[in-house]
């Protein structure tokens, strides 16, 4: 079975910028969250989407949002970058609303602004 | 959500066991205890989850206090590639919607050969 797949790895903006990063939920799964983790701390949730449609949101500005595709595969957009921006986004699918079903990451894409 | 307290790090020598601590004084009685953990340069990976009695898996094993209050997860012979940060983690079983997870800071586990 297919992991979940995160593009690009690495990307580098400015401030004011926007950036699209992207997401492939690994195989059968509906269900995607967004996590920031910078650096030397634990990933802080953004949002989740399920079935196409966002289902939970952590403290994050409206400048960050999303979408997921009826392939389930997902986009985060950050519009207006901003330099504490700069973190490691997390994506990472499970199967269903079940909280006990485990989430499966992938290895992130680590944006940095300059 | 619930918070959990995990020391920042723990050292162990490879093929013993580590025994890793987690407080969760303030759990309702609907929050599971997930463990996840963390390798250098890589998304955080599933490792265990239970309720109220002890758990084994492929990975670890899972032992939970009586009162639920506090738990710890096992590595019965720990590896160098156990070396990774792990985070405990509190979720509410009967949430329906967001079911996210909520990392703290974790245990940095550093193993020596």
């Amino acid at each position: 079975e297919t992991g979940v797949t995160q593009s690009p790895t690495h990307l580098i903006k400015t401030r004011g910028q926007q950036v699209t990063l992207r997401c492939s939920s690994q195989s059968g799964h509906n269900t995607v969250s967004w996590y920031q983790q910078a650096l030397g701390q634990g990933p802080q949730f953004i949002f989740q989407y399920y079935r196409e449609e966002e289902n939970g949101r952590g403290n994050f500005p409206p400048r960050f949002s999303g979408l997921q595709f009826p392939n389930y595969s997902s986009e985060l957009n950050v519009n207006a970058l901003e330099l504490d921006d700069s973190a490691l986004y997390l994506c990472a699918s499970s199967l269903g609303g079940d909280s006990n079903q485990p989430q499966h990451f992938g290895d992130g894409t680590r944006l940095s602004i300059l | 959500d619930a918070k959990t307290t995990q020391p920042n790090s723990m050292e162990s020598n490879e093929e013993e066991p580590v025994h890793l601590p987690c407080n969760h004084s303030t759990i309702s009685g609907t929050d599971y205890i997930h463990w996840y953990r963390q390798l250098p340069s890589q998304g955080p990976e599933y490792v265990i989850h239970g309720l109220t009695s002890n758990v084994n898996n492929r990975m670890a094993s899972l032992a939970i206090a009586e009162d639920r209050k506090s738990s710890t997860l096992i590595l019965h012979r720990a590896t160098l590639r156990d070396a990774a940060v792990y985070y405990c983690i509190l979720r509410d079983g009967f949430k329906a919607a967001g079911n996210k997870l909520t990392f703290g800071g974790g245990t940095r586990v550093l193993v020596k050969p």
